[in-house]
Protein backbone atom coordinates (compact mmCIF):
# COMPACT_ATOMS: atom_id res chain seq x y z
CA UNK A 1 0.00 0.00 0.00
CA UNK A 2 1.16 3.51 -0.31
CA UNK A 3 1.67 5.96 2.06
CA UNK A 4 2.62 9.62 2.13
CA UNK A 5 4.67 11.79 4.73
CA UNK A 6 4.78 15.12 5.01
CA UNK A 7 6.75 16.40 7.57
CA UNK A 8 5.71 19.63 9.46
CA UNK A 9 1.69 20.88 9.24
CA UNK A 10 2.18 24.44 9.98
CA UNK A 11 4.81 26.41 7.68
CA UNK A 12 5.25 30.24 8.39
CA UNK A 13 7.75 31.78 5.70
CA UNK A 14 8.11 35.55 5.19
CA UNK A 15 7.14 37.44 2.17
CA UNK A 16 10.23 36.83 -0.72
CA UNK A 17 11.67 34.20 1.10
CA UNK A 18 12.17 29.95 0.32
CA UNK A 19 9.15 27.83 0.86
CA UNK A 20 10.27 24.21 1.26
CA UNK A 21 7.34 21.57 2.15
CA UNK A 22 8.88 17.91 2.42
CA UNK A 23 7.51 15.21 1.42
CA UNK A 24 7.96 11.66 1.51
CA UNK A 25 6.20 8.45 -0.08
CA UNK A 26 6.97 5.00 0.27
CA UNK A 27 6.35 2.38 -2.66
CA UNK A 28 7.18 -0.96 -3.98
CA UNK A 29 7.06 0.40 -7.94
CA UNK A 30 8.02 3.74 -9.16
CA UNK A 31 4.68 5.97 -8.13
CA UNK A 32 2.67 8.65 -10.00
CA UNK A 33 3.33 12.24 -7.66
CA UNK A 34 1.30 15.36 -7.03
CA UNK A 35 1.43 18.36 -5.58
CA UNK A 36 -1.89 20.18 -4.80
CA UNK A 37 -2.79 23.40 -3.34
CA UNK A 38 -6.31 24.27 -1.74
CA UNK A 39 -7.99 27.68 -0.60
CA UNK A 40 -10.36 27.54 2.33
CA UNK A 41 -13.75 25.61 1.23
CA UNK A 42 -12.37 24.99 -2.12
CA UNK A 43 -11.63 21.94 -4.46
CA UNK A 44 -7.80 20.68 -4.60
CA UNK A 45 -5.52 22.31 -7.81
CA UNK A 46 -2.99 20.89 -9.54
CA UNK A 47 0.49 22.21 -8.63
CA UNK A 48 2.66 20.01 -10.60
CA UNK A 49 3.17 16.18 -11.15
CA UNK A 50 5.71 13.25 -11.20
CA UNK A 51 5.06 11.01 -14.15
CA UNK A 52 8.52 8.92 -14.51
CA UNK A 53 9.77 11.78 -16.90
CA UNK A 54 12.26 14.28 -15.66
CA UNK A 55 12.92 14.56 -11.99
CA UNK A 56 12.47 18.06 -11.68
CA UNK A 57 9.12 18.66 -11.99
CA UNK A 58 8.31 22.49 -12.70
CA UNK A 59 4.45 23.48 -11.58
CA UNK A 60 2.56 26.82 -11.86
CA UNK A 61 2.73 29.76 -10.13
CA UNK A 62 6.40 29.05 -9.52
CA UNK A 63 6.92 25.81 -8.04
CA UNK A 64 8.73 23.32 -8.41
CA UNK A 65 9.96 19.47 -6.97
CA UNK A 66 12.57 17.15 -7.44
CA UNK A 67 12.05 13.28 -7.52
CA UNK A 68 14.50 11.50 -5.45
CA UNK A 69 14.32 8.09 -5.42
CA UNK A 70 17.08 7.07 -3.26
CA UNK A 71 15.39 9.31 -0.62
CA UNK A 72 11.55 7.98 -1.12
CA UNK A 73 11.14 12.21 -2.04
CA UNK A 74 9.75 14.72 -3.38
CA UNK A 75 9.81 17.99 -1.78
CA UNK A 76 8.11 20.92 -3.48
CA UNK A 77 9.78 24.54 -3.38
CA UNK A 78 9.01 28.22 -4.51
CA UNK A 79 12.42 30.63 -4.58
CA UNK A 80 10.37 33.39 -3.16
CA UNK A 81 7.16 32.92 -1.31
CA UNK A 82 4.21 35.70 -2.02
CA UNK A 83 1.40 36.47 0.24
CA UNK A 84 -1.19 34.77 -2.58
CA UNK A 85 0.65 30.84 -1.97
CA UNK A 86 -0.88 31.23 1.91
CA UNK A 87 -2.82 28.04 1.59
CA UNK A 88 -2.96 24.27 2.53
CA UNK A 89 -0.59 21.63 0.35
CA UNK A 90 -0.60 18.16 -0.02
CA UNK A 91 1.53 16.18 -1.58
CA UNK A 92 0.12 12.45 -3.20
CA UNK A 93 0.98 9.46 -4.52
CA UNK A 94 -1.18 7.17 -7.09
CA UNK A 95 -1.50 3.41 -6.71
CA UNK A 96 -0.20 2.40 -10.44
CA UNK A 97 -3.26 -0.55 -10.64
CA UNK A 98 -6.19 1.62 -9.47
CA UNK A 99 -4.93 4.85 -9.59
CA UNK A 100 -6.47 5.35 -5.90
CA UNK A 101 -4.82 8.70 -4.41
CA UNK A 102 -3.30 8.54 -1.06
CA UNK A 103 -2.84 12.05 0.71
CA UNK A 104 -0.68 13.40 3.65
CA UNK A 105 -1.73 15.27 6.04
CA UNK A 106 -1.48 18.63 4.02
CA UNK A 107 0.84 21.36 5.46
CA UNK A 108 -0.55 24.85 5.69
CA UNK A 109 1.38 27.83 4.86
CA UNK A 110 1.26 31.62 6.01
CA UNK A 111 3.67 34.22 4.81
CA UNK A 112 4.41 37.09 6.39
CA UNK A 113 4.38 40.57 5.14
CA UNK B 1 -16.25 23.62 -20.07
CA UNK B 2 -15.20 20.20 -19.29
CA UNK B 3 -15.19 19.48 -15.55
CA UNK B 4 -16.91 18.07 -11.97
CA UNK B 5 -20.11 19.44 -10.51
CA UNK B 6 -20.63 18.39 -7.01
CA UNK B 7 -24.28 20.03 -5.20
CA UNK B 8 -25.10 21.20 -2.72
CA UNK B 9 -21.87 23.11 -1.55
CA UNK B 10 -23.33 22.95 2.03
CA UNK B 11 -25.19 20.32 3.61
CA UNK B 12 -27.03 20.24 6.87
CA UNK B 13 -28.04 16.30 7.99
CA UNK B 14 -30.04 16.08 11.44
CA UNK B 15 -29.44 12.94 13.82
CA UNK B 16 -30.29 9.83 11.65
CA UNK B 17 -31.45 10.83 8.33
CA UNK B 18 -29.66 9.69 5.10
CA UNK B 19 -28.05 12.61 2.91
CA UNK B 20 -27.12 12.45 -0.65
CA UNK B 21 -24.07 14.22 -2.07
CA UNK B 22 -23.86 14.58 -5.72
CA UNK B 23 -20.92 14.10 -7.93
CA UNK B 24 -21.57 14.81 -12.04
CA UNK B 25 -18.25 14.84 -14.22
CA UNK B 26 -18.70 15.71 -18.14
CA UNK B 27 -15.18 14.79 -18.90
CA UNK B 28 -15.49 11.32 -20.14
CA UNK B 29 -13.85 9.95 -17.40
CA UNK B 30 -13.82 6.24 -16.66
CA UNK B 31 -12.91 6.46 -13.05
CA UNK B 32 -14.21 8.50 -10.02
CA UNK B 33 -13.31 8.65 -6.56
CA UNK B 34 -15.37 9.62 -3.44
CA UNK B 35 -12.70 11.21 -0.66
CA UNK B 36 -13.41 12.59 2.44
CA UNK B 37 -11.37 15.36 4.21
CA UNK B 38 -10.93 16.36 8.28
CA UNK B 39 -8.89 18.94 9.67
CA UNK B 40 -5.37 17.68 10.42
CA UNK B 41 -5.98 14.39 8.17
CA UNK B 42 -5.49 14.87 4.67
CA UNK B 43 -7.92 13.21 2.34
CA UNK B 44 -9.61 9.84 2.89
CA UNK B 45 -10.83 7.18 0.09
CA UNK B 46 -14.43 6.27 1.12
CA UNK B 47 -15.18 4.88 -2.62
CA UNK B 48 -14.25 4.84 -5.94
CA UNK B 49 -15.22 3.52 -9.44
CA UNK B 50 -14.18 2.19 -12.53
CA UNK B 51 -16.66 1.41 -14.35
CA UNK B 52 -20.43 1.45 -14.71
CA UNK B 53 -22.14 -0.80 -12.37
CA UNK B 54 -19.06 -1.58 -10.68
CA UNK B 55 -17.68 0.21 -7.06
CA UNK B 56 -15.33 -0.97 -4.50
CA UNK B 57 -15.03 0.11 -0.95
CA UNK B 58 -12.36 2.82 -0.14
CA UNK B 59 -10.29 3.08 3.78
CA UNK B 60 -13.23 4.66 5.06
CA UNK B 61 -16.68 3.11 3.43
CA UNK B 62 -18.19 2.48 6.89
CA UNK B 63 -21.51 4.10 6.62
CA UNK B 64 -21.63 5.54 3.16
CA UNK B 65 -23.06 3.64 -0.12
CA UNK B 66 -22.65 4.91 -3.59
CA UNK B 67 -24.00 3.92 -7.35
CA UNK B 68 -22.20 4.12 -10.51
CA UNK B 69 -26.27 3.87 -13.02
CA UNK B 70 -24.22 6.14 -15.36
CA UNK B 71 -20.48 6.85 -16.37
CA UNK B 72 -21.28 10.35 -15.63
CA UNK B 73 -22.83 10.21 -12.25
CA UNK B 74 -21.31 8.91 -8.58
CA UNK B 75 -23.84 9.82 -5.97
CA UNK B 76 -22.24 9.23 -2.71
CA UNK B 77 -25.30 8.43 0.41
CA UNK B 78 -24.09 9.29 4.10
CA UNK B 79 -26.49 6.98 6.02
CA UNK B 80 -27.31 7.05 9.73
CA UNK B 81 -24.63 4.64 9.97
CA UNK B 82 -22.18 7.11 9.97
CA UNK B 83 -21.65 8.14 13.38
CA UNK B 84 -19.36 10.96 12.26
CA UNK B 85 -20.53 12.37 9.30
CA UNK B 86 -19.38 16.46 9.40
CA UNK B 87 -16.59 16.67 6.77
CA UNK B 88 -15.65 17.87 3.56
CA UNK B 89 -16.02 15.69 0.76
CA UNK B 90 -14.50 16.03 -2.19
CA UNK B 91 -15.15 14.00 -5.56
CA UNK B 92 -12.56 13.23 -8.44
CA UNK B 93 -12.32 11.63 -11.53
CA UNK B 94 -9.32 10.47 -14.10
CA UNK B 95 -9.21 9.37 -17.64
CA UNK B 96 -8.71 5.79 -18.39
CA UNK B 97 -5.21 6.85 -19.51
CA UNK B 98 -4.75 7.06 -16.17
CA UNK B 99 -2.07 9.55 -13.97
CA UNK B 100 -0.42 10.75 -17.10
CA UNK B 101 -3.88 12.65 -17.77
CA UNK B 102 -4.16 13.98 -14.10
CA UNK B 103 -6.84 13.98 -11.59
CA UNK B 104 -10.19 16.47 -11.86
CA UNK B 105 -11.43 17.55 -8.87
CA UNK B 106 -14.99 18.74 -7.69
CA UNK B 107 -15.17 22.11 -5.68
CA UNK B 108 -16.89 19.99 -2.69
CA UNK B 109 -19.75 19.55 -0.33
CA UNK B 110 -19.36 20.83 3.27
CA UNK B 111 -21.70 18.25 5.33
CA UNK B 112 -22.37 20.02 8.92
CA UNK B 113 -24.75 17.27 11.01
CA UNK B 114 -27.16 19.81 13.09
Amino acid sequence: AQSVTQLGSHVSVSEGALVLLRCNYSSSVPPYLFWYVQYPNQGLQLLLKYTSAATLVKGINGFEAEFKKSETSFHLTKPSAHMSDAAEYFCAVSDTNDYKLSFGAGTTVTVRA
Amino acid sequence: DGGITQSPKYLFRKEGQNVTLSCEQNLNHDAMYWYRQDPGQGLRLIYYSQIVNDFQKGDIAEGYSVSREKKESFPLTVTSAQKNPTAFYLCASIPRGGPDYGYTFGSGTRLTVV
